[in-house]
Order: structure tokens, then sequence, then C-alpha cells
């Protein structure tokens, strides 16, 4: 399985700024996906990034909100643009690994205030 | 639309007992089925998965249950132990889809 870190692992930040959020996979993926859980919720998918492309967003999510980097095939950032509280969330990056499996890093926990 | 559910959102159980924690789906699309596990401060973590041509699979103290009749998925841990608290997701894919669609999660306790 891949091993994915994520940078910052949390932080605290006021409404109206933004926070880049980075995943690093320690091997080449073809996909990566974003996704945000909220308190006691499931997770609910923002956006997939493949290399060379543009993400694609799922309903409900844009990328003037989320805009999304892919560089390489072992990292890629997500941004959370003029926050406010309801931001305020797990964000977690995975990648595919064998079959439809999909492996998960650590998450990055915001709290705006 | 078609979901993912959980009957459950909190299961306690005494250390050593089995649990069993359900899954309801209703996209009769979906081909294969992962369990995922997270950890209090952690991402989650596959546990196992099962594809729709079985109706069973075992790992190592866990096994998953898939009945398509009912469309109904549930993962069993056997002698629970402390280390399985957590929380527990299904996650479901549709033929052909590589976006999985997650339930809302079971939280599993276990007492000492």
């Amino acid at each position: 399985s891949a091993v994915i870190s994520q940078k910052p692992s949390r932080d605290i930040c006021q409404r109206g700024t933004s926070l880049t959020i980075q995943c690093q996979v320690d091997s080449q993926v073809t996909m990566m996906f974003w996704y945000r859980q909220q308190p006691g919720q499931s997770l609910t998918l923002i956006a997939t990034a493949n290399q060379g492309s543009e993400a694609t967003y799922e309903s409900g999510f844009v990328i003037d909100k989320f805009p999304i980097s892919r560089p390489n095939l072992t990292f890629s950032t997500l941004t959370v643009s003029n926050m406010s509280p309801e931001d305020s969330s797990i964000y977690l990056c995975s990648v595919d690994g064998s079959l439809e499996t999909q492996y998960f890093g650590p998450g990055t926990r915001l709290l705006v205030l | 639309g078609e979901s993912v559910g959980l009957h459950l959102p909190t299961l306690s159980v005494q250390e050593g007992d089995n649990s069993i924690i359900n899954c309801a789906y209703s996209n009769s699309a979906s081909d294969y089925f992962i369990w995922y596990k997270q950890e209090s401060g952690k991402g989650p973590q596959f546990i196992i998965d099962i594809r729709s041509n079985m109706d069973k699979r075992q790992g190592q103290r866990v096994t998953v249950l898939l009945n398509k009749t009912v469309k109904h998925l549930s993962l069993q841990i056997a002698a629970t132990q402390p280390g399985d608290s957590a929380v527990y997701f299904c996650a479901e894919f549709s033929r052909g889809s590589y976006i999985p669609t997650f339930g809302r999660g079971t939280s599993l306790i276990v007492h000492p």
C-alpha cells in the first residue's frame, strides 16, 4: 500500500484567509482524490486530481473555492479559499491502489474562526 | 437518489465479544464494497473488501458478508479488542466507477 503524508496536520485559521494543504505519496499514482469529512460525518469527495489535466470537481464544489494542483505523480495540493467557519472540517487526500481500493492520508484538521 | 447507509451509529461491546456492524445500500449497480476503519485522528484504513460475485470473505478476525437480495453488507469482528475501537465505514462502488460512495459510519466502542 502507498504511504501518504499531509501537511499541515492541523491548523486554526481566520475567516477570509486561505490555506493550502499538501499531499505527498511515496510512489507514483495515477489518480489522487480530495475529500472533506465534517465533524461526525462521512466522507464527501471534493475532486479528483490527475497529473497533467484539470481537476474534476463533484457537485457542490467549485475550482474558485477549492483550487487543486497536481504537478507530478506523487504530489498534490488543495487550497481552501476565502474560508468561513463552515469550512471547518477534516480534509483528506487519497490515492488509487490495487483494483478500486483507495488509500488515505492522515488528514488535515482545519478550524476556521 | 441512491445511497449507502448504516443501521447503527454507535455500537458498544465488551472486550472479547464479537461485533457486527451493518450497512444497507440501495444501488443495485454496486459490484464492489470495502470496509474502512478510521481511528481517532487518522485517515480511513482499508480493512477488507468483497465483490458482488461473492457472499462472504474472511480476513484476520474479520468477516464481510454480502446479501445482494436485500442489499445488505455486514462486518463481523471476532474477539473484539480495545484497539478495534474506531469508526467503521462501508464504501460502495458502482460497476465501472472508481469513485466510492461512503456510508454514514458506525462508532465501535470496546470496553475493557
